[in-house]
């Protein structure tokens, strides 16, 4: 299957700091990234959507100017995570798809600030 | 909005033994992934379904999804120590853009007892 990589794996930062995750899609264009977080034995909670060119569509009770998502070519997108704080440690997982068919998955990054 | 309930939330089985893990929508799917995850990695995909009635088999894992596109199954037969993990069906959802939204049921955690 298609190859998505996630940058950095694991990232411990000190509370008030940004903090920016790649994800990038290695072998295909991704016209549609998706941004997830997972808390601990609980499932992937949507934060926003992106396509290539456009502002990403973020769901309700994420916060844009928190966390700031950039979708610059059909191979990268970016999520930064501004002003950082205990509470946004987490594990963020970001997937990407082609088209109208499979979306497939970075491997996560986990954010711890301190 | 759409939710996605998926059951059970947990299950230990022994080795050798089938299983069957139900997602279920509240809305009619446009794609419905089933995707396999350990805590604190990337998913692996599995397989995708679109169509009424659609099954497809990998190995030995089957999935199915209704002909009313709302409900899918996973069935798993003669598991393996190897198909311990969490499973997470999702749902592409409102198709806009060219994307979608990519949501998450609750996942099923499976344990598989030598």
């Amino acid at each position: 299957g298609a190859v998505v990589s996630q940058h950095p794996s694991r990232v411990i930062c000190k509370s008030g700091t940004s903090v920016k995750i790649e994800c990038r899609s290695l072998d295909f264009q991704a016209t549609t990234m998706f941004w997830y977080r997972q808390f601990p034995k609980q499932s992937l909670m949507l934060m926003a959507t992106s396509n290539e060119g456009s502002k990403a569509t973020y769901e309700q009770g994420v916060e844009k100017d928190k966390f700031l998502i950039n979708h610059a070519s059909l191979t990268l997108s970016t999520l930064t995570v501004t002003s950082a704080h205990p509470e946004d440690s987490s594990f963020y997982i970001c997937s990407a798809r082609r088209g109208a068919g499979e979306a497939f998955f970075g491997q996560g990054t986990r954010l711890t600030v301190v | 909005s759409q939710e996605l309930e998926q059951s059970p939330q947990s299950l230990i089985v022994q080795e050798g033994k089938n299983l069957t893990i139900n997602c279920t929508s509240s809305k009619t799917l446009y794609g419905l992934y089933w995707y396999k995850q350990k805590y604190g990695e990337g998913l692996i995909f599995l397989m995708m379904l679109q169509k009424g009635g659609e099954e497809k088999s990998h190995e030995k894992i089957t999935a199915k999804l209704d002909e009313k596109k709302q409900q899918s199954s996973l069935h798993i037969t003669a598991s393996q120590p190897s198909h311990a993990g969490i499973y997470l069906c999702g749902a592409l959802t409102l198709i806009y853009n060219q994307g979608g939204k990519l949501i998450f049921g609750q996942g099923t955690e499976l344990s598989v007892k030598p």
